[in-house]
């Protein structure tokens, strides 16, 4: 069935490190999606990328979707520790009108 | 403000009991889901609808039901048929069918079977 694993599913970093998370589907994607979960919280919708070889920017954030379609990434520069809390990708889900959630990667920020 | 509002945030089920999870938005999205996270894990999909009067099942539907008898509101009945239910319980929300647009979740409810 499909599959939608991100690595690392924990990484620690001190203040200021750069941090990256990497999704990687089974299926080609036609749209990927990233969400933040802060530690108690709730998921909340951070961008789409829906071209091959996109890459988008939110201040400090930087999200890329492959040539492929098949993997993306998000990299963090200089975390801060407003940054914790658990990174999601989701994929649309073959033949189907809703979202596959990877399994995230809960990011600890050490001041 | 428009938002998604589930409740209650905490929610304690004797064995045997059915309980009802609360799902209302106001934010005029035709489609709406039920997620389960349990700790430390990702969202597993329960049910999820389209449209009014109409529901899919998801992936861990077994021991759930929900209806969507308005388009605000799309309740999740955890019965005693499912047999782990403790859980955080995220509901979801999205403009439109399809998966070309960002879901808003609610806060969630902690459920715990005592």
């Amino acid at each position: 069935g499909q599959q939608v694993m991100q690595i690392p599913q924990y990484q620690h970093v001190q203040e200021g490190e750069d941090f990256t998370t990497y999704c990687n589907s089974s299926t080609t994607l036609s749209n990927i999606q990233w969400y933040k979960q802060r530690p108690g919280g709730h998921p909340v919708f951070l961008i789409q990328l829906v071209k091959s070889g996109e890459v988008k920017k939110q201040k400090r954030l930087t999200f890329q979707f492959g040539e492929a379609k098949k993997n993306s990434s998000l990299h963090i520069t200089a975390t801060q520790t407003t940054d914790v809390g658990t990174y999601f990708c989701a994929g649309p889900r073959g033949g189907a009108n809703n979202l596959f959630f990877g399994t995230g990667t809960r990011l600890t920020v050490i001041p | 403000d428009g938002g998604i509002t589930q409740s209650p945030k905490y929610l304690f089920r004797k064995e045997g009991q059915n309980v009802t999870l609360s799902c209302e938005q106001n934010l005029n999205h035709d489609a709406m889901y039920w997620y389960r996270q349990d700790p430390g894990q990702g969202l597993r999909l329960i049910y999820y609808s389209q449209i009014v009067n109409d529901f899919q099942k998801g992936d861990i539907a077994e021991g759930y039901s929900v209806s969507r008898e308005k388009k605000e509101s799309f309740p999740l009945t955890v019965t005693s048929a499912q047999k782990n239910p403790t859980a955080f319980y995220l509901c979801a929300s999205s403009i439109s069918t399809g998966t070309g647009y960002g879901y808003t979740f609610g806060s969630g409810t902690r459920l715990t079977v005592v």
